[in-house]
């Protein structure tokens, strides 16, 4: 039972394009979030939801819409596709926003923009 | 600012011997501070995290980190390696006054235990 899934797991694309990743968690988690994780390996936050609602919006183009349909769900939808938005982005889920519990992250999904 | 140091890229080790891996980070407060591990073309998975109380916490694995206030370290510890060690280890902070959840991260660094 995989308790944090991304799909896809690859994406190939070419600059331009409009693109959606899915994330779903089981855990039963109230808190959700995207990370960017660049060619170096490093990691950065992009957006956090709590019950749906955005509570972490960092300095991320606004070509990058998280939405939050339900609290197992967060989506990231990129548009205009650039060839730095080649990456690898993970999503994550946590009890909730404010006690310290670790995130627990899906596999990934490898973005590459040609 | 909040920021999190890996001063080393990369730690090489033999099967058998201790390891660190070191982490210093720069917070205002007093931070929650987690470890995780990344191996290759996966997610990350937690280790251990510091919230209070005992500066030696132990985590997963036979993983153990010692938290010193005074010099602002969190360094990730093994007493003997193994060659399943090997993979990206990254330390992340938290405000505790953060509401959001956000983590900050080093840089990672690449563990390599050799038989």
């Amino acid at each position: 039972d995989t308790a944090v899934s991304q799909t896809p797991k690859y994406l190939v694309t070419q600059m331009g394009n409009d693109k959606s990743i899915k994330c779903e968690q089981n855990l039963g988690h109230d808190t959700m979030y995207w990370y960017k994780q660049d060619s170096k390996k490093f990691l950065k936050i992009m957006f956090s939801y709590n019950n749906k609602e955005l509570i972490i919006n960092e300095t991320v183009p606004n070509r990058f819409s998280p939405k939050s349909p339900d609290k197992a769900h967060l989506n990231l939808h990129i548009n205009s596709l650039e060839l730095g938005d080649s990456a690898v982005y993970f999503c994550a889920s946590s009890q909730g926003p404010v006690a310290p519990e670790e995130q627990y992250f899906g596999p990934g999904t490898r973005l590459t923009v040609t | 600012a909040q920021s999190v140091a890996q001063p080393e890229d990369q730690v090489n080790v033999a099967e058998g011997n201790p390891l660190t891996v070191k982490c210093t980070y720069s917070v205002s407060g007093n931070p929650y501070l987690f470890w995780y591990v990344q191996y290759p073309n996966r997610g990350l998975q937690f280790l251990l995290k510091y919230i209070t109380g005992d500066n030696l916490v132990k985590g997963s694995y036979g993983f153990e980190a010692e938290f010193n206030k005074s010099q602002t370290s969190f360094h990730l510890k093994k007493p003997s390696a193994l060659v399943s060690d090997s993979a990206l280890y990254f330390c992340a902070v938290r405000d505790r006054s953060n509401q959001g959840g956000k983590l900050i991260f080093g840089q990672g660094t690449e563990l390599s235990v050799k038989p």
